[in-house]
């Protein structure tokens, strides 16, 4: 089990970019893939794309336009940026863990709200 | 893309009660499908995965079927602690589509 801790900026202005990065702590961050997964308020989960530790991508076909994941082996860290922000992107994000050969996210952060609001 | 439609979207029951949740594949998806439970300000937990492995941790009492397009979740005599939202995910493919969810109420 990994233990994730993600960060960034929590109020954003329509028309910004979203910037979260999580950190991988106790847990090898090579030879997994790292997902991104949001929830709009009292609404359902989103899945909005995930990362490998090669920088190799694969995003929601609906936000494909405004985002970039990436990753920092270095300091075991993974990365998005969602541009134009939007009211619609008012959500909780949460990063996980992507076990590619089970197909699975069994590790999860503790999640970051973020509002867009002018 | 594959859509996964989760029924029923809330479901009342009782303490000691059998209750299951079903998840149905717009295309087959063998048994990449997996099960989430949430309770409310907390990220999901993960409860079942592939189909019917049970992830560490989680009570026997959670019970995963099915294959192709169509997957249960069973919950056997429900505990306090088991009311919640639960979905379901596939992941055969991307994009990684979650089932819309279904509320378990007492």
């Amino acid at each position: 089990q990994v233990q994730l801790q993600q960060w960034g900026a929590r109020l954003l202005k329509p028309s910004e970019t979203l910037s979260l990065t999580c950190t991988v702590y106790g847990g090898s961050f090579s030879g997994h893939s790292w997902t991104w997964i949001r929830q709009p308020p009292r609404k359902g989960l989103e899945w909005i794309g995930e990362v490998n530790d090669s920088g190799n991508t694969n995003y929601d076909p609906s936000l494909k336009s405004r985002v970039t994941m990436s990753v920092d082996t270095s300091k075991n860290q993974f990365s998005l940026k969602l541009t134009s922000l939007t009211a619609a992107d008012t959500a909780m994000y949460y990063c996980a863990r992507y076990r590619t050969f089970e197909g699975v996210a069994d590790d999860w952060g503790q999640g970051t709200l973020v509002t867009v609001s002018s | 893309d594959i859509q996964m439609t989760q029924s029923p979207s809330s479901l009342s029951a009782s303490v000691g009660d059998t209750v299951t949740i079903t998840c149905r594949a717009s295309q087959s998806i063998s048994d990449y499908l997996n099960w989430y439970q949430q309770k409310p300000g907390k990220a999901p937990n993960l409860l079942i995965y592939a189909t019917s492995a049970l992830h560490s941790g989680v009570p026997a009492r959670f019970r995963g079927s099915g294959s192709g397009t169509d997957f249960t979740l069973t919950i056997s005599s429900l505990q306090p602690e088991d009311f919640a939202t639960y979905y379901c995910q596939q992941t055969y493919n991307t994009p990684r589509i979650f089932g819309q969810g279904t509320k378990l109420e007492i």
